[in-house]
């Protein structure tokens, strides 16, 4: 089966300027996640959806990160304005199962921002 | 914040057994323990998951102490491919990933 696709792979923006991350879960996957990856640290959680719902954003700094996963399948984070310190990997990642039970998570490739 | 201790890194001998171990002294009784790799520039990979039983699959092994406190993974015979970073976590209600720094395993021909 086709894995989790992202896009772009790679985008260099200015400090203040405006990027968007689109993700394509794996078909049938109910539940979407968004990570983000700082070099040299784990990923870290930023929102949860569970079809078109969030479940979880309370590692989603609002004042410039928002989400959206309508009609329940693609999803895009954007981020406005963007900070030095959002240079980090984004990750997205997929799961079959309800949002309260425990299953395997797939991830994508990862899309790399560099702030300048 | 991770509730998992593991080493920094380790190394191993392209063909050994590579066993990597994790500290969870604070693990519930309802949480599971899963492991994760990352191997450079991709996305994160489940490895496999147990609650009290020794687990096996057919990419690695988990041992969980009867005390649910330490885990090991055991890679059979490491291949230079398994070079990459290793997760422990310790899964939270709602199915919550957190995760630490994780060991960077390096194998070695």
């Amino acid at each position: 089966e086709a894995g989790v696709a992202q896009s772009p792979r790679y985008k260099i923006i200015e400090k203040r300027q405006s990027v968007a991350f689109w993700c394509n879960p794996i078909s049938g996957h109910a539940t979407l996640y968004w990570y983000q990856q700082i070099l040299g640290q784990g990923p870290k959680l930023l929102i949860q959806f569970q079809n078109n719902g969030v479940v979880d954003d309370s590692q989603l700094p609002k004042d410039r990160f928002s989400a959206e996963r309508l009609k329940g399948v693609d999803s895009t984070l954007k981020i406005q304005p963007a900070k030095l310190e959002d240079s980090a990997v984004y990750l997205c990642a997929s799961s079959s199962r309800g949002a309260l039970s425990i299953n395997e998570q797939f991830f994508g490739p990862g899309t790399r921002l560099t702030v300048l | 914040d991770a509730k998992t201790t593991q080493p920094t890194s380790m190394d191993c001998a392209e063909g050994r057994a590579a066993n990597l171990p994790c500290n969870h002294s604070t693990i519930s009784g309802n949480e599971y323990v899963y492991w994760y790799r990352q191997i450079h520039s991709q996305g994160p990979q489940y490895i496999i998951h147990g609650l009290k039983n020794n687990e096996t699959n057919e990419m690695a092994s988990l041992i969980i102490t009867e005390d649910r406190k330490s885990s090991t993974l055991i890679l059979p015979h490491a291949t230079l491919r398994d070079t990459a970073v290793y997760y422990c976590i310790v899964m939270e209600y709602g199915n919550k990933l957190v995760f630490g720094a994780g060991t960077i395993l390096r194998v070695k021909s």
